[in-house]
């Protein structure tokens, strides 16, 4: 069985700082994939970032970086420069490689606002 | 490419009613899913679809959800006798098989009351 853990039920920022969210996982899969979405209020869920469990660097995308620690099953999402339309849920997930790889395994959500 | 598409966005309905929801993926995506989020919740895996094929089904999915994608393309939702815990976003997502990073992409949901 899968799970994730997000601690954060909800976080502040300053527009312009950067901000990390938290996400720990388990999961018993020797390989394995985690994602982050952002969900809006308009109930769209978005992709943000990938991580692969065999990747050796740290995944980006423009200002989202995922701080991968392998050892410490962690896999903390970093918003750098934040904007004001950044405000919204954001998901950590995780898919794994046994059965049932094709299912998204969700934590609860952080709600993110940013404070101008 | 116009997105993942669901209708309706919002329902509400009595309890014991049926009711049904419909997902358009993008067109080329062959890979459907069905996820339910509750408040406060993430979201969680109903059910999967490989072209018209229905490959896995939750054990959330009880015995009154069914699911359907009769040619590939579109997909049906439907609660029967619907319960007041059935009250959730439905969320649709579809996906491109292929190498590489499987990306699914989310429709805005349809959000279900039971009253």
């Amino acid at each position: 069985a899968q799970k994730i853990t997000q601690t954060q039920p909800g976080m502040f920022v300053q527009e312009k700082e950067a901000v990390t969210l938290d996400c720990t996982y388990d999961t018993s899969d020797p390989s394995y994939g985690l994602f982050w979405y952002k969900q809006p209020s308009s109930g769209e869920m978005i992709f943000l970032i990938y991580q692969g469990s065999y990747d050796q660097q740290n995944a980006t995308e423009g200002r989202y970086s995922l701080n991968f620690q392998k050892a410490r099953k962690s896999a903390n999402l970093v918003i750098s420069a934040s904007q004001l339309g950044d405000s919204a849920m954001y998901f950590c997930a995780m898919r794994g490689s046994g059965a049932g790889s094709y299912q998204l395994t969700f934590g609860k959500g952080t709600k993110l606002s940013v404070i101008p | 490419d116009t997105g993942v598409s669901q209708d309706p966005r919002h329902k509400i309905t009595k309890r014991g009613q049926n009711v049904t929801f419909r997902c358009d993926p993008i067109s080329e995506h062959n890979r459907l899913y069905w996820y339910r989020q509750t408040l406060g919740q993430g979201p969680e895996f109903l059910t999967y679809f490989q072209n018209e094929a229905q490959l896995e089904k939750s054990r959330l999915l009880s015995d009154r959800f069914s699911a359907e994608r009769p040619k590939g393309s579109f997909s049906t939702l439907e609660i029967q006798r619907t319960e007041q815990g059935d009250s959730a976003m439905y969320l649709c997502a579809s996906s491109r098989q292929g190498p590489g990073l499987e990306k699914l992409f989310f429709g805005s949901g349809t959000q279900l009351s039971v009253l």
